[in-house]
């Protein structure tokens, strides 16, 4: 069966301090990734979104960047960290448009 | 540019009756509608999906319905049950694989 990982859980970072998030997925090929952001009390904000290996689709000019260097896995990083960048950040995977699956996300606080 | 919109910020429904969350959306080119359960501090679950050439999709006590012409669906979860209080989000997919959601429901289910 399929599942996807993501972490860490939890992370608190200052401000100005990097940022690597990352997220894999275990039995399937080729899925389409995807990172998500959810600001508090927000609705899921599409960041990036890859199809395939070096595919990266960004949705939002930011301060944060993607990188997928194999099939299965994809990165969310950030040079230097901003108060903003705060939120629950959430990864996920599909083969087929008519499902997607997400992993239990990261909460990121930047102090 | 929000292409995905759930204009209800909330819905309080009676444990037994019907919970009918509604979305709308702009893009003709969406071919494929996913709903998702959410609870807080956990990534969204994967509801049920219905593909744009298609009017309703059941799953047990879940069913999405689909207007085209009124670029509409709608999720009815019968019957409502405590346990199905959560936020609820509305997804479409389109050209390139690109998930995109609406900003959520809160439904609250009083026993």
């Amino acid at each position: 069966s399929q599942t996807i990982h993501q972490w860490p859980a939890t992370l608190v970072q200052p401000v100005g301090s990097p940022l690597s998030l990352e997220c894999t997925v275990e039995g399937t090929s080729n899925p389409n990734l995807y990172w998500y952001r959810q600001a508090a009390g927000r609705g899921l904000q599409l960041l990036f979104y890859s199809v395939g290996i070096g595919q990266i689709s960004s949705e939002v000019p930011q301060n944060l960047s993607a990188s997928r260097p194999q099939d299965r896995q994809f990165i969310l990083s950030s040079k230097k960290l901003l108060l903003s960048d705060s939120g629950f950040y959430l990864c996920a995977w599909s083969v087929h448009k008519a499902e997607a699956f997400f992993g239990q996300g990261t909460r990121l606080t930047v102090v | 540019d929000q292409q995905v919109k759930q204009n209800s910020p909330s819905l309080s429904v009676q444990e037994g009756r019907i919970s009918i969350l509604n979305c709308d959306y702009t893009n003709s080119m969406f071919d494929y509608f996913l709903w998702y359960k959410k609870y807080p501090a956990e990534g969204p679950t994967f509801l049920i999906s219905i593909s744009s050439i298609k009017d309703k999709n059941e799953d047990g006590r879940f069913t999405v319905f689909l207007n085209k012409s009124a670029k509409h669906l709608s999720l009815h979860i019968v019957p409502s049950q405590p346990g199905d209080s959560a936020v609820y989000f509305c997804a479409a997919s389109g050209i390139g694989n690109k998930l995109v959601f609406g900003a959520g429901t809160i439904l609250r289910v009083k026993s």
